[in-house]
């Protein structure tokens, strides 16, 4: 079964509008936890490295104001999508692991569509 | 240069084929390397680890080569269930970087 759980995996909003985007690992507990974007038959872009009790890491490019990332909890991380437009739209997916470089268990994504 | 490429595909092969697929990283300092599969519109999914000595996987073997910064990935006796994109993804310090994957297709 699925050890990360992400939600929800569909989301159609109006532009203007600001979407939050939910991530669980079920099972283990996760200091660390990465959120990705993906944009069709492209590779996932790592967007930010969520960590629990502390601000989250964005990478290069990505705009902090705009995605929003908060780690309340161990086992709980989410990405708002703040004021969506329609070049937003894309893929956005979560992942944890157990321990620090092993392997990575991923939600099932979200399909953002910004109308 | 990227830091982990892989061969951009797309491979076409017929379905019994043996196809292999290649990955270089840059950073020699990586630790952890991993094998992932994606389906069109899904999350990746873990197809296997690679390690030094080599491994495999019924019909998938992948070997790391650290000196030369390589990685690759054998599937033997190609199904039409193995049609997916195939991601290499390398690990340092707790940061996994991806390739942007080899597409395959495999026909009747």
């Amino acid at each position: 079964g699925a050890v990360v759980s992400q939600h929800p995996s569909w989301v159609i909003c109006k532009s203007g509008t600001s979407v939050k985007i939910e991530c669980r690992s079920l099972d283990f507990q996760a200091t660390t936890m990465f959120w990705y974007r993906q944009f069709p038959k492209q590779s996932l872009m790592l967007m930010a490295t969520s960590n629990e009790g502390s601000k989250a890491t964005y990478e290069q490019g990505v705009e902090k104001d705009k995605f929003l990332i908060n780690h309340a909890s161990l086992t709980l991380s989410t990405l708002t999508v703040t004021s969506a437009h329609p070049e937003d739209s894309s893929f956005y997916i979560c992942s944890a692991n157990r321990e620090r470089g092993e392997k990575l268990f991923f939600g099932s994504g979200t399909q953002l569509s910004v109308l | 240069r990227k830091e982990v490429e892989q061969d951009p595909g797309p491979f076409n092969v017929p379905e019994g084929a043996t196809v292999a697929f290649n990955c270089t990283y840059s950073n020699s300092a990586s630790q952890s390397f991993f094998w992932y599969r994606q389906d069109c519109r899904k999350e990746p999914k873990l197809l296997m680890s690679v390690y030094s000595s080599g491994n495999e996987d019924g019909r998938f073997t992948a070997q790391l080569n650290r000196a030369s910064q390589y990685i690759s990935l054998l599937i033997r006796d190609s199904k039409l269930s193995d049609s997916a994109t195939y991601l290499c993804v390398v690990n340092n310090a707790g940061k996994s970087t991806f390739g942007d994957g080899t597409t395959l297709t495999v026909k009747p």
